[in-house]
């Protein structure tokens, strides 16, 4: 059975930092892509970042890019997502996800979700 | 960035009825359009993946069509476990993409 449980969500002031994990089970973990995928309370789905099953490819929407890093130990089968320069807007919880494939790119899907895990970002 | 939208926003029906949710994407995608369900508090699903192909343990009320820019989302019958919001993705273009949502209520 797949398994996905993320972790280290929390409350943090404007400006700072938090590391999110996502404890992958139940599958072959390098054969694919994750993904990080957030939802703002009472708001719609926002996909984040994807990561290639080898780490070779990255991928971030514009909101977070330079301030967001996605990374993965295929050898712990865990997912990670470093948050810094953290805002208001990033308040969300944020879903792991397995992709369908092992390179995100075209015929991909979110195949299994997490339970997630919840940012907010507030004074 | 390919802008995803869906209509209606929201919709009343009863258990029984047809539903057809429409997806339209501001360029062309293919096929690479997937949709998902969510009940309130509950983790996404997916339902359908590259346009028509029912992921597995879906039930065959479900179904997706079309391609291009256009595309659907049809509950053959509705049933209880059924009314929940869903999202159309496309995944043709980075950054991948959500329409707003269509939440279906009982009538």
């Amino acid at each position: 059975e797949v398994q996905l449980v993320e972790s280290g969500g929390g409350l943090v002031q404007p400006g700072g930092s938090l590391r999110l994990s996502c404890a992958a089970s139940g599958f072959a973990f390098s054969n694919f892509a994750l993904t990080w995928v957030r939802q703002a309370p009472g708001k719609g789905l926002e996909w984040v970042s994807s990561i290639s099953g080898h780490s070779g490819s990255t991928f971030y929407t514009d909101s977070v890019k330079g301030r967001f890093t996605i990374s993965r130990d295929n050898s712990k089968n865990t997912l990670y997502l470093q948050m810094n320069s953290l805002r208001a807007e990033d308040t969300a919880l944020y879903y792991c996800a397995r992709d369908s494939v092992v390179v995100p790119a075209g015929q991909d899907s979110f195949s299994y979700w997490g339970q997630g895990t919840l940012v907010t970002v507030s004074s | 960035d390919i802008q995803m939208t869906q209509s209606p926003s929201s919709l009343s029906a009863s258990l029984g009825d047809r539903v057809t949710i429409t997806c339209r994407s501001s360029q062309s995608i293919r096929n690479y359009l997937n949709w998902y369900k969510q009940k309130p508090g509950k983790v996404p699903e997916l339902l359908i993946s590259a346009a028509s192909s029912l992921h597995s343990g879906v039930p065959s009320r479900f179904s997706g069509g079309g391609s291009g820019t256009d595309f659907t989302l049809t509950i053959s019958s509705l049933q209880p476990e059924d009314f929940a919001t869903y999202y159309c993705q496309q995944s043709y273009n980075f950054p991948w993409t959500f329409g707003q949502g269509t939440k279906v209520e009982i009538k």
